[in-house]
């Protein structure tokens, strides 16, 4: 089924150590994204990507590690994994150019705790 | 700073008990305000964009307006499984991605 896969769904890990949610979108839409979202914030930007080989920051991008190698796959990595990054992450995609005339659709989610 | 704020955080209704959600945004030249759903568990679903003050539009029971300040989402008639958190969104720097309120979680009560 067409769509944005996540994965892991659930992931427990400790502190320090190296964590990386997987994405996979099978639209071949340009844009692709990473949001986490915490109680009392809200869904808030870590990093998207405009094609393959183009990535950049959003509102939240310290700690985190992005790459875009393929269109349809956006890995997001906790590169040492602290408190602070226990969240619900949502990756993302939406068809080339501008918002208006577009719009965003989200996976499930990935939910990690750190330990 | 771009803003998009929501009230209430919390509305609690009755099955058949209309009302309205608020989003107002402090977003300089307004290119489109989105409206989400998400269900506990889920990622956030796709409901509508509106893109000019006087625009709305409708979905079952759901309609979305906006202003040249604000948008609202009416329910009218709710039912129970319209029950979720709405989350509406704007986009933000660089017009390629959005924006998020903290979202407005609506129960039902049958």
């Amino acid at each position: 089924d067409a769509g944005i896969t996540q994965s892991p769904r659930y992931k427990i890990t400790e502190t320090g150590r190296q964590v990386t949610l997987m994405c996979h979108q099978t639209w071949s839409h340009s844009y692709m994204f990473w949001y986490r979202q915490d109680l009392g914030h809200g869904l808030r930007l870590i990093y998207y990507s405009a094609a393959a080989d183009i990535t950049d920051k959003g509102e939240v991008p310290d700690g985190y590690v992005v790459s875009r190698s393929k269109t349809e796959n956006f890995p997001l990595t906790l590169e040492s994994a602290t408190r602070s990054q226990t969240s619900v992450y949502f990756c993302a995609s939406k068809p080339g150019g501008p918002i208006s005339g577009n719009t965003i659709y989200f996976g499930e989610g990935s939910w990690l705790t750190v330990v | 700073e771009d803003q998009v704020t929501q009230s209430p955080e919390a509305l609690r209704l009755q099955e058949g008990e209309s009302s309205s959600l608020n989003c107002s945004y402090t977003v300089s030249g307004l290119r489109g305000l989105f409206w989400y759903r998400q269900d506990p568990g889920k990622g956030p679903e796709f409901l509508f964009t509106l893109y000019s003050a006087g625009e709305e539009k409708e979905k079952e029971r759901l309609k979305a307006t906006l202003t040249k300040k604000e948008s609202f989402l009416h329910i009218t008639a709710p039912k129970p499984e319209d029950s979720a958190t709405y989350l509406c969104a704007a986009p933000g720097a660089g017009s390629y991605q959005l924006t998020f309120g903290k979202g407005t979680k609506l129960s039902v009560i049958p």
